[in-house]
Formats: C-alpha cells, sequence, structure tokens
C-alpha cells in the first residue's frame, strides 16, 4: 500500500509566526485531504484538495500530484492553531490512508 | 444539521466484556468508515462500507464486527474487549462523486479496557 509521510513531526511556533507542514506520498493518490485535530481531539477536514490550491482564511493548500506531495501553509498563527494536522490520500475505491501527523504547538 | 453523530463519548470495559459503538450520520452519506487512533499510530481504519448492505476490512479488523444497519448507521462491536483495543474509536462518513469526498468525522469514543 502507499506511505504517507508527513514533515516536520512537531513544529513549536510563536503567535503570527507563519508554517508550511508538508505531505509525500509514495504512489499516486486520490482526493488528498488535509484535517486539524484540536487538543479536545476532534478532527475537522480543512481541505479537500486532489490537485490545485485552495485558500480558506489563514489556511491555504497545495497538492502537486504529479511530484506526490502536498502543502498546508499557515499563516498569521493564532494559539487555536494549535494541535495536530494530519494529511490523507485514497488508496483504490475507498480507503484513506493518514500520515502520521504533524504537531504544531503555538505560543502567545 | 449534527453531522456525524457516536455514542457513548467514553467507556470503561473489563476484559472479556462486549459492546456496540453506535454512529449515526444526517448528510445522506453512502460510505462510512471506523477508524481507530492509538499514540503514535495515527488513524488505521478498522472496517469500512461503501454503501448500504456492503461492508470490508481494513486494516485492523480482528476483534471487530460492524453491522451497516442503514444508510444512516453503521455499529461497530467488540464481542470480547481486550486490553490492547484500549484507544479512541471515530466514525466518519463521506457522499461520493467528487465534489462530495470529503471525509467527516464524528466526535470520537474513549474506551478503556482494563
Amino acid at each position: 500500500g502507499i506511505q504517507v509521510e508527513q514533515s516536520p513531526p512537531d513544529l513549536i511556533l510563536q503567535e503570527g509566526a507563519n508554517s508550511t507542514l508538508r505531505c509525500n506520498f509514495s504512489d499516486s493518490v486520490n482526493n488528498l485531504q488535509w484535517f486539524h485535530q484540536n487538543p479536545w481531539g476532534q478532527l475537522i477536514n480543512l481541505f479537500y484538495i486532489p490537485s490545485g490550491t485552495k485558500q480558506n482564511g489563514r489556511l491555504s493548500a497545495t497538492t502537486v500530484a504529479t511530484e506526490r506531495y502536498s502543502l498546508l501553509y499557515i499563516s498569521s498563527s493564532q494559539t487555536t492553531d494549535s494541535g495536530v494536522y494530519f494529511c490523507a490520500g485514497r488508496e483504490g475505491a475507498q480507503k484513506l490512508v493518514f500520515g502520521q501527523g504533524t504537531r504544531l504547538t503555538i505560543n502567545p | 444539521n449534527a453531522g456525524v453523530t457516536q455514542t457513548p463519548k467514553f467507556q470503561v470495559l473489563k476484559t472479556g466484556q462486549s459492546m456496540t459503538l453506535q454512529c449515526a450520520q444526517d448528510m445522506n452519506h453512502n460510505s462510512m468508515y471506523w477508524y481507530r487512533q492509538d499514540p503514535g499510530m495515527g488513524l488505521r481504519l478498522i472496517y469500512y462500507s461503501a454503501s448500504e448492505g456492503t461492508t470490508d476490512k481494513g486494516e485492523v479488523p480482528n476483534g471487530y464486527n460492524v453491522s451497516r444497519l442503514n444508510k444512516r448507521e453503521f455499529s461497530l462491536r467488540l464481542e470480547s474487549a481486550a486490553p490492547s483495543q484500549t484507544s479512541v474509536y471515530f466514525c466518519a462518513s463521506t457522499g461520493t462523486g467528487s465534489i462530495n469526498e470529503k471525509l467527516f468525522f464524528g466526535s470520537g469514543t474513549q474506551l478503556s479496557v482494563l
């Protein structure tokens, strides 16, 4: 099966900083998605981005499917951005494979 | 709109006990999933149901059974709980077709098996 590798595993920043999270895939994937798990454990879908670039407020994501990677950009970080960010891609008909996550800590 | 609803939120079992985790979605989604999340292991797929009446094994199905009761509901059963099944369980759902492929999660069930 495909392997999903996220980097960095941990990231600590001051409020207001910008960050880039990366997701690499070992093979072609469909349905690339980014999720945020907040400190209370809730998983929120940030982006469905099989290719191209999307923006939602301070967050944007870019997927280059031909080169098997996706990037999540967070600008002007806030403490509420803290948590774990997961990417996932679909292998086969119905199975999404998740990366191990990037733990982001935003200090005030 | 409630989205994906899971019950219970917390559960403590003794080894060998059985229980069923309930999941329901109100988004008219065809596909539903059960994941478990363990520290350092990310999210792993237990079972999924591509449509009403069908279920398939995921990455870690041993010790679990599922039932797709109807289009809305997908339950996960532990017949004889083991300490290795201590985890946080998430139910999720997606529609069909590229626009509807976003995965939506329930709020999770924290299960401890003693």
